[in-house]
């Protein structure tokens, strides 16, 4: 069954650093996103991509987040200048129409 | 800020029993409810998509019930089983192509 990957499964990065977090979606996709969660909190939306654009956003996208789909395969999280409250695990999903989402494994992001 | 609720928090349950839990969300803009199961060190699994008032879907030893004009939907395990231990995430996906998750309800059974 075709799956949703995500790279790195952690990273680890000093405060100010730009990371960025890599994921392939199923390859008859259409919708991606990307979500979040903090430890001990509930997964948060992040954004969601379609079209090769944002579709929608939540209020923690902010200017220091930007999504990027560079190559039709990939698509990526860039936190420009990251700082010890973006520490989370960070999930990328995608989905055809209507079907569920279908979720990476996550990367675990570290900023100290 | 649009809040969708589960309960319990976390449940305990001998193997054998029976059990349910939960997921409230708004009756308002609602398109379809979705359960996800998530193991730990694993990413959510899809369960169930419900979308009809009264929907009720069933796989194995777990349904889920879904009332959208009151907004609740019910996920049931019958005789749980030590692999369904996990935690069970429901998500709201309204008209505007949003999902919002509830925290989930960790089941874990005790063998």
């Amino acid at each position: 069954e075709p799956e949703v990957t995500q790279t790195p499964s952690h990273q680890v990065t000093q405060m100010g650093q730009e990371v960025i977090l890599r994921c392939v979606p199923i390859s008859n996709h259409l919708y991606f996103y990307w979500y979040r969660q903090i430890l001990g909190q509930k997964v948060e939306f992040l954004v969601s991509f379609y079209n090769n654009e944002i579709s929608e956003k939540s209020e923690i996208f902010d200017d220091q987040f930007s999504v990027e789909r560079p190559d039709g395969s990939n698509f990526t999280l860039k936190i420009r200048s990251t700082k010890l409250e973006d520490s989370a695990m960070y999930f990328c999903a995608s989905r055809g129409w209507p079907s569920p989402l279908h979720f990476g494994n996550g990367t675990r992001l570290t900023v100290t | 800020i649009l809040n969708v609720e589960q309960s319990p928090q976390s449940l305990h349950v001998q193997e054998g029993d029976s059990t349910n839990f939960t997921c409230s969300f708004p009756s308002s803009n609602f398109y379809a409810l979705h359960w996800y199961r998530w193991e730990t060190a694993k990413s959510p699994e899809a369960l169930f998509v419900m979308t009809l008032n009264g929907d009720e879907k069933k796989k194995g030893r777990i349904s889920a019930t879904l009332n959208t004009k009151e907004g609740y939907s019910y996920l049931y395990i019958k005789g749980s089983q030590p692999e369904d231990s996990a935690t069970y995430l429901c998500a709201f996906y309204n008209t505007g192509n949003q999902f919002y998750f509830g925290t989930g309800t960790s089941l874990t059974v005790i063998p």
